[in-house]
């Protein structure tokens, strides 16, 4: 069955420094997304991807967060100048259809933010 | 922001039995409704979902029932199962296809 996943699993990095969050959505899919649960929070939205462009994104995701899809199968998350509060799971997901399509998420991203 | 709630934090039921999660949303502009299951240390599972020009959906053991007068959705699981037990969310979701997810229940189905 196809899965998303996400590579690293964890990822400890110093305050200011930039990380790279990697994810292979479902392969025929065409919407992607990022989330994060702080731990202890609810999982909270960060930003949707389609076609190449950012389509929606959230109050958390400010210009030191950026995505890219580099090439036809990986899709990344990128923290320019990492803080301590971005120490959460980052989780992407990807989904087939736009209507009431359910996303399927990957088993996520442990960033720690010393 | 309080768009999805789960005022249940935890649940324990017996096996075989009925589990009944719930959900309220305060958001009319959801027209989906998700319930996702997740396990520690994995990303949440997708269940089944409900659009919300519709009250009952259905799909083997997982029914999810929706009123939109009372802003209140339901996830039943019949019968319940030892590997039922994980973290179940509720998520809305709006034209923009974002999914605004609530803090979770934790179901435990006793053996």
């Amino acid at each position: 069955e196809p899965e998303v996943t996400q590579t690293p699993s964890h990822q400890v990095t110093q305050m200011g420094q930039e990380v790279i969050l990697r994810c292979v959505p479902i392969s025929n899919h065409l919407y992607f997304y990022w989330y994060r649960q702080i731990l202890g929070q609810k999982v909270e939205f960060l930003v949707s991807f389609y076609n190449n462009e950012i389509s929606e994104k959230s109050e958390i995701f400010d210009d030191q967060f950026s995505v890219e899809r580099p090439d036809g199968s990986n899709f990344t998350l990128k923290i320019r100048s990492t803080k301590l509060e971005d120490s959460a799971m980052y989780f992407c997901a990807s989904s087939e259809a736009l209507a009431g399509g359910e996303q399927f998420f990957g088993p996520g991203t442990r960033l720690t933010v010393l | 922001d309080q768009q999805v709630k789960q005022n249940s934090p935890s649940l324990s039921v017996q096996e075989g039995r009925i589990s009944i999660l719930n959900c309220d949303y305060t958001n009319s502009m959801f027209d989906y409704f998700l319930w996702y299951k997740k396990y520690p240390a994995e990303g949440p599972t997708f269940l089944i979902s409900i659009s919300s020009i519709k009250d009952k959906n259905e799909d083997g053991r997982f029914t999810v029932f929706l009123n939109k007068s009372a802003k209140h959705l339901s996830l039943h699981i019949v019968p319940s199962q030892p590997g039922d037990s994980a973290v179940y969310f509720c998520a809305g979701s709006g034209s923009a296809r974002q999914l605004t997810f609530g803090s979770g229940t934790q179901l435990t189905v006793l053996p």
